[in-house]
């Protein structure tokens, strides 16, 4: 079973545009990564955020973390064609140290 | 750069038949893991190690489904009498494993399998 969950399934936004994707997860947790995948390819991790952070920013990404609310939000500002792939949140429950992923966003880019 | 690398990149078998994929990790990467990806939906675990030891399995993975990580190393991935349900992209990722956390795994590119 997948722990996270991604919404939206799939996004498509013209190029210069930010674009938001979420994710809610079912249990207490470590911290929570997001890993984007281009198609046919491996996941390449972009930020991991830990359980006692809020906000955190690498680039043009922002991701938070409310884990109260269990659920996380990744941010890609003034997108390019090449942020078109599927993202992916992925989290490691407390005791548990492996990396449970969700269904993912899939993100389109339009020129 | 010695990301990781997996063997082969597509496997076509018939079902019934055994195959087995390959992951050489990156070289100072003391866990590795396997997942399960099909189409539309997100990697699944299947197992992983740390060093040679396979610390747990998915109680998903059926039995016709073993890996082994000897010495360390590289690890296999087999699966015998493959299914057609056995088709997807199998994908290793290897991490350097510290208790303090924040783990970050680095992922191959898949073997892709079809079974007919």
């Amino acid at each position: 079973s997948q722990q996270g969950e991604e919404d939206p399934q799939a996004l498509s936004i013209q190029e210069g545009e930010n674009a938001t994707m979420n994710c809610s997860y079912k249990t207490s947790i470590n911290n929570l990564q997001w890993y984007r995948q281009n198609s046919g390819r491996g996941l390449v991790h972009l930020i991991l955020i830990r359980s006692n952070e809020r906000e955190k920013h690498s680039g043009r990404l922002r991701v938070t973390l409310d884990t109260s609310k269990k659920s996380s939000s990744l941010l890609i500002t003034a997108s390019r064609a090449a942020d078109t792939a599927s993202y992916f949140c992925a989290t490691d429950a407390l005791n548990d140290y492996k990396l449970s992923f969700g269904a993912g966003t899939t993100v389109t880019v339009r020129a | 750069d010695t990301g990781v690398s997996q063997d082969p990149r597509h496997k076509i078998t018939k079902r019934g038949q055994n195959v087995t994929f390959r992951c050489d990790p990156i070289s100072e990467h003391n866990r590795l893991y396997w997942y399960r990806q099909t189409l539309g939906q997100g990697p699944e675990f299947l197992t992983y190690f740390q060093n040679e030891a396979q610390l747990e399995k998915s109680r998903l993975l059926s039995d016709r489904f073993s890996a082994e990580r000897p010495k360390g190393s590289f690890s296999t991935l087999e699966i015998q009498r493959t299914e057609q349900g056995d088709s997807a992209m199998y994908l290793c990722a290897s991490s350097l494993f510290r208790v303090e956390g924040n783990e970050k795994l680095f992922f191959g590119s898949g073997t892709q399998l079809s079974v007919l």
